[in-house]
């Protein structure tokens, strides 16, 4: 069975632009849950979708926002890119109906 | 809102040694799941061991093992016979049991781990 499969792996990006990262879950899997690593914040949570809704949302302004396709797959978006939101993103996948969540590589993002 | 606390920064082992990381957390949740993540320099988290808070006898999974204590909001790793590859960072994590609750995660700080030929 493949693993979390999140593209690209690494991104540059000039500050006020905006970004699309794509995570692709374990076959099977109906929730997608996104978190931003930075040295200073440690692991945050974003935000989850479970069957193309938005289950869960973590406390970040509404520039960061995902969204969940039919087959799973899901995408976050950042708009207007500031400098902080340079962060290792990574995206797991999890059933939905129990806890084990599996995880990607992550994308590292670079704002400059 | 639920709090976890890894106090150690940083740690460090011989190789075949043993070594305790140690994590609290903070609560009103009756029902939850309590994890250590993995995450080596390759990045990629992987999953430990798994708690269940209602579950007396603590998790075992071959060289790891945790000590729960629910009433002190205690959850540490310990890990016997340390490996070259056990060098990572590790993750304390609490997750609420049920319903919507399953794909959010708390992570702690992390405790960056090292071990030693």
């Amino acid at each position: 069975k493949a693993g979390v499969t999140q593209t690209p792996r690494y991104l540059i990006k000039t500050r006020g632009q905006q970004v699309t990262l794509s995570c692709s879950p374990i076959s099977g899997h109906r929730s997608v849950s996104w978190y931003q690593q930075t040295p200073g914040q440690g692991l945050q949570f974003l935000f989850e979708y479970f069957s193309e809704t938005q289950r869960n949302k973590g406390n970040f302004p509404g520039r960061f926002s995902g969204r969940q396709f039919s087959n799973s797959r899901s995408e976050m978006n950042v708009s207007t890119l500031e400098l902080g939101d340079s962060a290792l993103y990574l995206c797991a996948s999890s059933l939905g109906s129990v806890p084990e969540a599996f995880f990607g590589q992550g994308t590292r993002l670079t704002v400059v | 809102a639920q709090t976890v606390t890894q106090s150690q920064p940083e740690m460090s082992v011989q190789e075949a040694e043993t070594v305790t990381l140690s994590c609290t957390y903070d609560t009103s949740e009756s029902n939850y799941y309590l994890f250590w993540y993995k995450q080596p320099p390759s990045r990629q988290m992987i999953l430990v061991i798994r708690q269940e808070a209602y579950k007396q006898q603590n998790a075992t999974e071959n060289r790891f093992s945790v000590n729960f204590q629910k009433a002190a909001k205690s959850f540490s790793l310990k890990i016997s016979d340390s490996q070259l590859g056990d060098t990572a960072m590790y993750f304390c994590a609490f997750m609420k049991k049920g319903g919507t609750s399953y794909g959010k995660l708390t992570f702690g700080q992390g405790t960056i781990l090292t071990v030693h030929p």
